[in-house]
């Protein structure tokens, strides 16, 4: 069982706009500014897209955007491409002791 | 650009020890702040973070996996090296390497992942 909570899979079309949600509690996501979304195509690493909620890597489309409310973070990727079909995994610091968690990963199918 | 190549046994016995390196290239392993972090991947699952060193041996680990593993740093070689001793079938898993400019869920490179079956 992954720390932070994602919806397992989410869909949308070409040119749609599709939102992740990434739920933790107050002591990682809710209590630091420090969390990191990760695209990770079949057999490849991951790859960082988004970073500190809402930054985004030099390189990274701005069609990929991040946010936070509390305990959840979310990912929003606009005008869906079928390049975006992948994985994507959310991460918050937690901590002194605990550090760093991730998500369970959400599989994100482009119909 | 850094660039990180894991390398070590693609199969291992129950009760042995893992090994595995993580060799950086485009940058030294003692530039600044950034740390190395060892993630893995248990098969069909989501990522899990392991622990990561900083270049001047300070460690930080999983604490479900601590006691369990050393992360080491060798700056002549510009290399990390993880250890797991007593591995059963639950470390069987794809083990990335990656940079962390900073502690604080940033991993900005990441190695291709070495697959390691534990059986």
């Amino acid at each position: 069982q992954s720390a932070l909570t994602q919806p397992a899979s989410v869909s949308g079309s070409p040119g749609q706009s599709i939102t992740i949600s990434c739920t933790g509690t107050s002591s990682d996501v809710g209590n630091y500014n420090l969390v990191s979304w990760y695209q990770q195509h079949p057999g490849k690493a991951p790859k960082l897209m988004i970073y500190e909620v809402n930054k985004r890597p030099s390189g990274v489309s701005n069609r990929f955007s991040g946010s936070k409310s509390g305990n959840t973070a979310s990912l929003t990727i606009s005008g869906l491409q079928a390049e975006d079909e992948a994985d994507y995994y959310c991460c918050s610091f937690a901590g002194i002791t605990t550090f760093e968690v991730f998500g369970g990963g959400t599989k994100l199918t482009v119909l | 650009q850094v660039q990180l190549q894991e390398s070590g046994p693609g199969l291992v016995k129950p009760s042995q020890t893992l090994s595995l390196t993580c060799t950086v290239s485009g940058g030294s392993i003692s530039s600044g702040g950034y740390h190395w972090s060892w993630i893995r991947q248990h098969p069909g699952k989501g990522l899990e973070w392991i622990g990561y060193i900083h270049y001047s041996g300070s460690t930080y680990y999983n604490p479900s996996l601590k006691g369990r593993l050393t992360i080491s740093v060798d700056t002549s070689k510009n290399q990390i090296s993880l250890n797991l001793p007593s591995v059963t079938a639950a470390d069987t898993a794809v083990y990335y390497c990656a940079s962390t400019k900073r502690m604080g869920a940033l991993f900005d490179y990441w190695g291709q992942g070495a697959q390691v079956t534990v059986s």
